[in-house]
Order: structure tokens, then C-alpha cells, then sequence
């Protein structure tokens, strides 16, 4: 079974705006931690940002927050203010007892001016 | 540049042929992991060490696979016999873990990419 879903292959948002990218988990395991990551045309995988199973609060790094609901399994990423450099693909990630992370299929952004 | 480095970048071969690849983690990290990544999609687990002992493999992981991690330093994967289905992108990532603590986050390297004919 998928342990990570992201069912928005591509996605595009007006420079400015915020976007939203959806991530879905399945786990049974209490601990676990979730990941985004950007990997831009280059190739490069770059972290974004972190939540923990036990976290009380949504996580914020920048212009990114990661709105978690935990009963829902969710974990969705919202860039705030895209910039054309935003344009990427965006991968969902859960690390769970063994500190290995699966990822999801991957969302691809497309900023436009 | 103390980031985790991969090599060859690029590397096109014949299928039949043998090819390596290797990367060098980040010099404090103990755990070092192996995921391919094919065109427009999400990257794969393939295998994961800690130190120099490889703790798991995925049973994506063909037996013409082979990845050593010797004296826990830098680590090769090599593929053996290589099919046109083994074109991908192969990324090497490491962390460094505590007794079990840590957020886990992965330290990825630039990639290599292998392309066989």
C-alpha cells in the first residue's frame, strides 16, 4: 500500500499568490515525521520543512507552513507569496521507526508572472 | 563544499555493461542511504547503512545490485549487467542519528544520473 499519496500531478499559481499541494500518509506507527521537499529542473533535493507525529503546532519555516491534521492523515504544504523561483516539483515525505523516509509521487509547481 | 557528493554526474552506458557509482556522505553522518528516482516521479528506496553495515535492502534491489559502504566512510552501488529499465536518476542521501532521536531529515546529494542504451 501507498504510504504517501499526492494526487495533484502539476499545479499553477499566479506570482504572489499562495498555493496549497495536498499529502495524504498511512501509518500505524505513533512516531512517524513528515517531510517536504523541493527539487527544482537541476535536480537537487532540497528540504523544506519538518513536522513530528507529537508536534502540537503546525510547522512554519519562511514562506512555507505545513497544515497537519493528524486524525485526517494529512500533511499539506502552502507556500505563501510564489515567486517564480517556487517552480519545482514538491515531494511529500514520512519518516517512520527505522529513519528511512518514503516519498510521494510528486506535485509539479508552476509559477507564472 | 561539505555537502554529500555524488560521482560520476552523468553516466551512459551499454546494456550488458557494469557501471559504479559513488558518494561521499557527510563527513559526521553515520547513516547513509541509496534511492533511484525515474522520470516524474517520486524517488524509490534501494538500501540503507549505518556505519559501515547495510541494514536493509528493498527487494527493488536486483540481485546484479551491489552497494558496500567500507569502514563507514563514502559508499559505491554498483549494477551489474545493466538493462535499459535501470535508466534513472540514482540519489544518495545521509543523516546522523543518536540513539534513535533526531527528525531524520535526509541530506541528499546532487544525483547520478545513468542512461543505458
Amino acid at each position: 500500500a501507498q504510504k504517501i499519496t499526492q494526487t495533484q500531478p502539476g499545479m499553477f499559481v499566479q506570482e504572489k499568490e499562495a498555493v496549497t499541494l495536498d499529502c495524504t500518509y498511512d501509518t500505524s506507527d505513533p512516531s512517524y515525521g513528515l517531510f517536504w521537499y523541493k527539487q527544482p529542473s537541476s535536480g537537487e533535493m532540497i528540504f523544506l520543512i519538518y513536522q513530528g507525529s507529537y508536534d502540537q503546532q503546525n510547522a512554519t519555516e519562511g514562506r512555507y507552513s505545513l497544515n497537519f491534521q493528524k486524525a485526517r492523515k494529512s500533511a499539506n504544504l502552502v507556500i505563501s507569496a510564489s515567486q517564480l523561483g517556487d517552480s519545482a516539483m514538491y515531494f511529500c515525505a514520512m519518516r517512520e521507526y527505522d529513519y528511512k523516509l518514503s516519498f510521494g509521487a510528486g506535485t509539479t509547481v508552476t509559477v507564472r508572472a | 563544499d561539505t555537502g554529500v557528493s555524488q560521482d560520476p554526474r552523468h553516466k551512459i552506458t551499454k546494456r550488458g555493461q557494469n557501471v559504479t557509482f559513488r558518494c561521499d556522505p557527510i563527513s559526521e553522518h553515520n547513516r547513509l542511504y541509496w534511492y533511484r528516482q525515474t522520470l516524474g516521479q517520486g524517488p524509490e528506496f534501494l538500501t540503507y547503512f549505518q556505519n559501515e553495515a547495510q541494514l536493509e535492502k528493498s527487494r527493488l534491489l536486483s540481485d546484479r545490485f551491489s552497494a558496500e559502504r567500507p569502514k563507514g566512510s563514502f559508499s559505491t552501488l554498483e549494477i551489474q549487467r545493466t538493462e535499459q529499465g535501470d535508466s534513472a536518476m540514482y540519489l544518495c542521501a545521509s543523516s546522523f542519528l543518536t540513539s534513535g532521536s533526531g527528525t531524520g531529515e535526509l541530506f541528499f546529494g546532487e544525483g547520478s544520473r545513468l542512461t543505458v542504451l
